[in-house]
This record gives structure tokens, C-alpha cells and sequence, in this order.
């Protein structure tokens, strides 16, 4: 069964105060790992799909990365706009996306 | 960007009565998903669409029902609805090429 772990549950930095969110997974044949920000009220917005171990991909602060068993978001220099719930999923051999529970940032100004 | 709509987006409804919730979508995706999100259970698969009248069940099947009788259009069904169904309903379609679900705006669903 494909299962997803987000870590923490919630973060609360400063403005400029870089950190990282993890999502550590099982999956029976990784077909992506994707990234979603969901602000509250609304649908969750894509952001990356990564697709292999070893792969990066960036959006202004925000860069995604994948091993064999997590993928890590990094936020640098974060702003108060980047206050969200960040959602990590996987795709394998089901072709279902399972998600996690999700980390709900706050950046203080 | 599917273009993907929801309706009603807000719903409050009594137990026992059927409910129908609409998905739709501008960009004729193969396949359509309905999700239900929950606190403290994240976005749980409900029922999922791969085409024109195919249809498959997802983690949380139980008490709801599908039907796509139009590529664009994804149909979620609550028979009788109960006062667990209280829940925020999300609809997503995936890109044919890169696998990427795409969110609807949601519909918020009260069962008293």
C-alpha cells in the first residue's frame, strides 16, 4: 500500500528564515511525486513533479528534491505570501495519487 | 490549468436526502477524480473517471456514487446523505502528458 508522511505538521518562521518540509513516502513503482500549495478555502495548486531520485526542480523560493524514500521542499528567504499548507503526493503503479497530510506554514513578517 | 468549475460551492443539506455534486472541465481531459478532504485525513480518493462511462471506485467509495456521461462533466452522487459526508469536496482532472492533477476551487457540503 503507498503511503505519504509529511513532517512537520506545522512550521512557523520568520521572514528571511530559510527551512525545508519533508514528505518520506512508500510506493510500489514511483511513476512522480508531486507538490501542491493549498490556501484556505481553495483547491490545492500545483506546483512540481519529480519524477526520478535525484532530480530538482525550482519556482522562485521554493526548490523541490527526490530521493528513493523523501523528497524534501526548501523554502529560501520565505515572505508572509508563502503561508500555506503544502501537500505531498505520490503516483505509482496504481495510477491514483495518495496524498499526505500536509504541512501548514506561517511566515511572520 | 484545466478550467476546471464545482456546483454548487456551497451546499447545506438534511440527512437522508440525495445530493449531486457537478464537475467541469474546459480542456478535454481523459481522466477526472473526486476527492474529499477532511482534517486530520488529508485528500482521500472517493471515485475517479477515465473516460466517457468508465468508471472506478477509490479509497472512500462507500455511500457515493459517479457518472460521466460527457468528457467534460464528472458527477458525484450521495444517495441518501449522512451527516459523515460533512465534508469539502475537491474535483480534479489529470493532464494527458505529464500525469498533473489539477484542482477545482471545492464545494463545501454540510449534511445536518
Amino acid at each position: 500500500e503507498d503511503q505519504v508522511t509529511q513532517s512537520p505538521e506545522a512550521l512557523r518562521l520568520q521572514e528571511g528564515e530559510s527551512s525545508s518540509l519533508n514528505c518520506s513516502y512508500t510506493v510500489s513503482g514511483l511513476r512522480g511525486l508531486f507538490w501542491y500549495r493549498q490556501d484556505p478555502g481553495k483547491g490545492p495548486e500545483f506546483l512540481f513533479t519529480l519524477y526520478s531520485a535525484g532530480e530538482e526542480k525550482e519556482k522562485e523560493r521554493l526548490k523541490a528534491t527526490l530521493t528513493k524514500k523523501e523528497s524534501f521542499l526548501h523554502i529560501t528567504a520565505p515572505k508572509p505570501e508563502d503561508s500555506a499548507t503544502y501537500l505531498c503526493a505520490v503516483e505509482g503503479g496504481s495510477e491514483k495519487l495518495v496524498f499526505g497530510k500536509g504541512t501548514k506554514l506561517t511566515v511572520n513578517p | 490549468d484545466a478550467g476546471i468549475t464545482q456546483s454548487p460551492r456551497h451546499k447545506v443539506t438534511e440527512t437522508g436526502t440525495p445530493v449531486t455534486l457537478r464537475c467541469h472541465q474546459t480542456e478535454n481531459h481523459r481522466y477526472m477524480y473526486w476527492y474529499r478532504q477532511d482534517p486530520g485525513h488529508g485528500l482521500r480518493l472517493i471515485h475517479y473517471s477515465y473516460g466517457v462511462k468508465d468508471t472506478d471506485k477509490g479509497e472512500v467509495s462507500d455511500g457515493y456514487s459517479v457518472s460521466r456521461s460527457k468528457t467534460e462533466d464528472f458527477l458525484l452522487t450521495l444517495e441518501s446523505a449522512t451527516s459523515s459526508q460533512t465534508s469539502v469536496y475537491f474535483c480534479a482532472a489529470r493532464t494527458d502528458s505529464y500525469n498533473e492533477q489539477f484542482f477545482g476551487p471545492g464545494t463545501r457540503l454540510t449534511v445536518l
